[in-house]
């Protein structure tokens, strides 16, 4: 099956930095990617729907300005925290389809001191 | 808007047992349906894919069935193992190309 990598797979930082996300799609061209995040013990949610060339889509109760996602070529889509606080600690991840079926990067695990 | 339910939240069994996870959506117009293992701290294993056409699908000791006009999935883990204790999701497509809603998810824990 197809391949989609992120990275870091793991990042701590302190509160007020901001931290940028990778998430490649590597054996296939992907124009939407999607971010997920997952706080403890709960499950995905949507946060926002990346477009290549265009700006991305958030869902409901996403800071736009807080969470920036950047698609700038067919195999690469960027979210970036920015200003993270403790309260942005969690696993975010990545997908990318192909044909109608979705493959998820491996996640990254965000840790705000 | 599309909601995905997992029932139970959390399972215990022994060794060797036969189990069924549950699935439930309220928006049947979906054209597939995934379950995903997740490991603690881990991100997610694709187990199978069920598109709309089909009523199920096997891969080794799990099977998955949809019903899509009842709004239900089922999948069923033969003989269970204790690495098989881990989070299980399940997703369907929710309202847009690609994107998909994840269930609550079964926390499943095999006792050896």
């Amino acid at each position: 099956g197809a391949v989609v990598s992120q990275h870091p797979s793991r990042v701590i930082c302190k509160s007020g930095t901001s931290v940028k996300i990778e998430c490649r799609s590597l054996d296939f061209q992907a124009t939407t990617m999607f971010w997920y995040r997952q706080f403890p013990k709960k499950s995905l949610m949507l946060m926002a729907t990346s477009n290549e060339g265009s700006k991305a889509t958030y869902e409901q109760g996403v800071e736009k300005d807080k969470f920036l996602i950047n698609h700038a070529s067919l195999t690469l889509s960027t979210l970036t925290v920015t200003s993270a606080h403790p309260e942005d600690s969690s696993f975010y991840i990545c997908s990318a389809g192909q044909g109608n079926e979705q493959f998820f990067g491996p996640g990254t695990r965000l840790t705000v001191l | 808007k599309q909601e995905v339910t997992q029932i139970p939240a959390a399972l215990s069994v022994p060794e060797g047992e036969n189990l069924v996870l549950n699935c439930s959506f309220t928006d049947s117009a979906i054209y597939n349906l995934q379950w995903f293992r997740q490991d603690p701290g881990k991100g997610l294993t694709s187990l199978l894919l069920i598109q709309s056409s089909q009523r199920e699908q096997t891969s080794g000791r799990l099977n998955a069935s949809l019903d899509k006009s009842s709004g239900r999935s089922t999948l069923y883990i033969a003989a269970s193992q204790p690495g098989d204790s881990a989070t299980y999701l399940c997703a369907v497509p929710s309202g847009g190309y690609q994107k998909v809603t994840f269930g609550t998810g079964t926390k499943l824990q095999v006792i050896p």
